[in-house]
């Protein structure tokens, strides 16, 4: 199963912003939308951000989403020490009939 | 609250059985989608297979197609999954979650805490 393709981390200092970028293709992202998750260390993943770019009730405006043909980003702005945590993009592959997620990439701050 | 708890997760050996569980509560169980997702030590998310609200529908990734089954039984607000013909590379924590339409197709919105399941001679 093709997985979407993620930087493997991505850092930043306090009050700075942070983009993590998901590549995929026609199939997944290029024809349905993107969705991210937001794992803490030892947790359960938490959903972020819907439908390319909508946020669910609770999460803070300082994460944000888009989409661009095959490719979605992930924009954090105000890091926090508490955004510490692995993020995921995921999206519906028409080709495989399944969920398809990015590696994740590790966010770190400096 | 809306919760789901996972149970049943243990140590097997290969080409074994094993049957995961998840209790959901404090929403209308019959009416979303459930998912299994499941997270080898270390790496990253995999979905495993998603099933219809009503389980008329059901899909796998590849890997464990004709080995897992997905079933629920609304009544009792429980999803399962049958993992049969266990492999090593089935180890992993599994999580299931919600599959919220309102939030895009088949959207997984809600997630469980996970149980471990580790596959191993």
């Amino acid at each position: 199963q093709s997985t979407l393709t993620q930087p493997p981390s991505a850092s930043g200092t306090p009050g700075q912003r942070v983009v993590i970028s998901c590549s995929g293709n026609s199939s997944n992202i290029g024809s349905n939308y993107a969705y991210w998750y937001q794992q803490l260390p030892g947790a359960a993943p938490k959903l972020l951000i819907y439908k390319n770019n909508q946020r669910p009730s609770g999460v803070p405006d300082r994460f944000s989403g888009s989409k661009s043909g095959t490719s979605a980003s992930l924009g954090i702005s105000g890091l926090r020490s508490e955004d510490e945590a692995d993020y995921y993009c995921a999206a519906w592959d028409n080709s495989l009939g399944g969920w398809v997620f990015g590696g994740g990439a590790k966010v770190t701050v400096l | 609250q809306v919760q789901l708890l996972e149970s049943g997760g243990g140590v097997v050996q290969p080409g074994r059985s094993l049957r995961l569980s998840c209790a959901a509560s404090g929403f209308t169980f019959s009416s979303y989608g459930m998912h299994w997702v499941r997270q080898a030590p270390g790496r990253g998310l995999e979905w495993v297979a998603v099933i219809w609200n009503d389980g008329s529908h059901e899909y796998y990734r590849d890997s464990v197609k004709g080995r897992f089954t997905v079933s629920r039984d609304n009544s009792k607000n429980t999803l399962n999954l049958q993992m049969n013909s266990l492999r090593v590379e089935d180890t992993a924590v599994y999580f299931c979650a919600r599959a919220n339409t309102a939030m895009g197709p088949l959207c997984m919105d809600v997630w469980g805490q996970g149980t471990t399941v580790t596959v191993s001679s």
